[in-house]
């Protein structure tokens, strides 16, 4: 079945830039998320790409898809103390579903 | 703006209890999931509706149970709570809009003692 993976921990020093890698398998899928959960609270989209695109950027986030890899990167530039959080990849399935990643959990050293 | 909001944010049941999580959406949303995230496991669909009295298994369904009576609303049903479902429960909601965004409560943290 589909699967979508990424590692479970990135830590960087304040005000360098984080990349957050996310491989999937589905090659069919349109769109591809990435989703932010701050601490104690639900998730919440950040951003997203289409998968007729190569980069999108929104401010300090710029979206990598790579769709012969099979991999998405989200890279935050000068990371913040608010960008803790735990940042999760998914891919939408032929139904309209989102596939997961298991969630990298992005710590901030000063 | 959507709004998401689930019945407790945190919960305290007994081994053996009958335990209930609701969930409320207000954007007329069809589609409405049921997840537990556990530490390193990411997200868990357990039951997923796509309409009022609809009802799909995620890939985690056994101990759990669930209810849509009105659009608006989805249910979670432990028949007897266990410790290993202890976790974190979080429902989400999702139109057939472009881009099939799902947008996510607070979440619940259970525990079972």
């Amino acid at each position: 079945g589909e699967d979508v993976e990424q590692s479970l921990f990135l830590s960087v020093r304040e005000g360098d830039s984080s990349v957050i890698n996310c491989t999937y398998t589905d090659s069919s899928s349109t769109y591809l998320y990435w989703y932010k959960q701050e601490p104690g609270a639900g998730l919440q989209l950040l951003t997203y790409i289409f998968s007729n695109m190569d980069m999108k950027q929104d401010q300090r986030l710029t979206v990598l898809l790579n769709k012969k890899d099979k991999h998405l990167s989200l890279r935050i530039a000068d990371t913040q103390t608010g960008d803790s959080a735990i940042y999760f990849c998914a891919e939408m399935d032929s139904n309209y579903q989102l596939i997961w990643g298991a969630g990298t959990k992005l710590i901030i050293k000063p | 703006d959507v709004k998401v909001t689930q019945s407790s944010r945190y919960l305290v049941k007994r081994t053996g209890e009958k335990v209930f999580l609701e969930c409320v959406q207000d954007m007329d949303h069809e589609n409405m999931f049921w997840y537990r995230q556990d530490p390193g496991l990411g997200l868990r669909l357990i039951y997923f509706s796509y309409d009022v009295k609809m009802k799909e298994k995620g890939d985690i369904p056994e101990g759990y149970s669930v209810s849509r009576e009105k659009k608006e609303r989805f249910s979670l049903i432990l028949e007897s709570a266990s410790t290993n479902q202890t976790s974190m429960y979080l429902c989400a909601s999702q139109g057939a809009r472009l881009l099939y965004e799902q947008y996510f409560g607070p979440g619940t943290r259970l525990t079972v003692t």
